[in-house]
């Protein structure tokens, strides 16, 4: 039982190149997430999914976009990657929405040049 | 202003101190409240919910204060283990959560 994984572990990419994280887990949960995090700032929601076939925006949207792929997998695309997107990633899943416990994997480190 | 705001810290205490954190949100609609751990490079982790009761998981205790919109932790009897970096969470509503930006504590022998 992995829970949630993520891949990569660390990337550098150049500005304007392209990039797609991967999440998946295995504990059939139903809603899964994706957050950054910067020093000072605490994680900020980028996009959710409250189940397959859904996708809504948080807090923080604008450079990214996902894919809910199937209950398990959760992909996020960076299509230009800009040196403000340089962060740590985490992908979390719960069985449910909010308050059910988030699980996060083991997070993403980019790095944009 | 940020929506959830805690202090930075650091705490540094000895072992077997008692440490307090508070964290003040802004949004009276909030509905539900945590408490996730985050030790050095790793994920966070789920430490406890918080009840409007108040409610107590061995050395832990969360409080909660909706009138002055803030939310407490009490760590009793510090071990060297509890040193990490405690974040506080909000729910607005459904899926929206809101972090803190953590509290650190380090616990030295």
């Amino acid at each position: 039982n992995a829970g949630v994984t993520q891949t990569p572990k660390f990337q550098v990419l150049k500005t304007g190149q392209s990039m797609t994280l991967q999440c998946a887990q295995d504990m059939n949960h139903n809603s899964m997430y994706w957050y950054r995090q910067d020093p000072g700032m605490g994680l900020r929601l980028i996009y959710y999914s409250a189940s397959e076939g859904t996708t809504d925006k948080g807090e923080v949207p604008n450079g990214y976009n996902v894919s809910r792929l199937n209950k398990r997998e959760f992909s996020l695309r960076l299509e230009s990657a800009a040196p403000s997107q340089t962060s740590v990633y985490f992908c979390a899943s719960s069985l449910t929405g909010p308050p059910a416990e988030q699980f996060f994997g083991p997070g993403t480190r980019l790095t944009v040049l | 202003r940020k929506e959830v705001e805690q202090d930075p810290g650091p705490f540094n205490v000895p072992e077997g101190a008692t440490v307090a954190f508070n964290c003040t949100y802004s949004n009276s609609a909030s509905q539900s409240f945590f408490w996730y751990r985050q030790d050095c490079r790793k994920e966070p982790k789920l430490l406890m919910s918080v009840y409007s009761s108040g409610n107590e998981d061995g050395r832990f205790t969360a409080q909660l204060n909706r009138a002055s919109q803030y939310i407490s932790l009490l760590i009793r009897d510090s071990k060297l283990s509890d040193s990490a970096t405690y974040l506080c969470v909000v729910n607005r509503n459904n899926n929206d959560m809101r972090f803190g930006a953590g509290t650190r504590l380090t616990v030295k022998p």
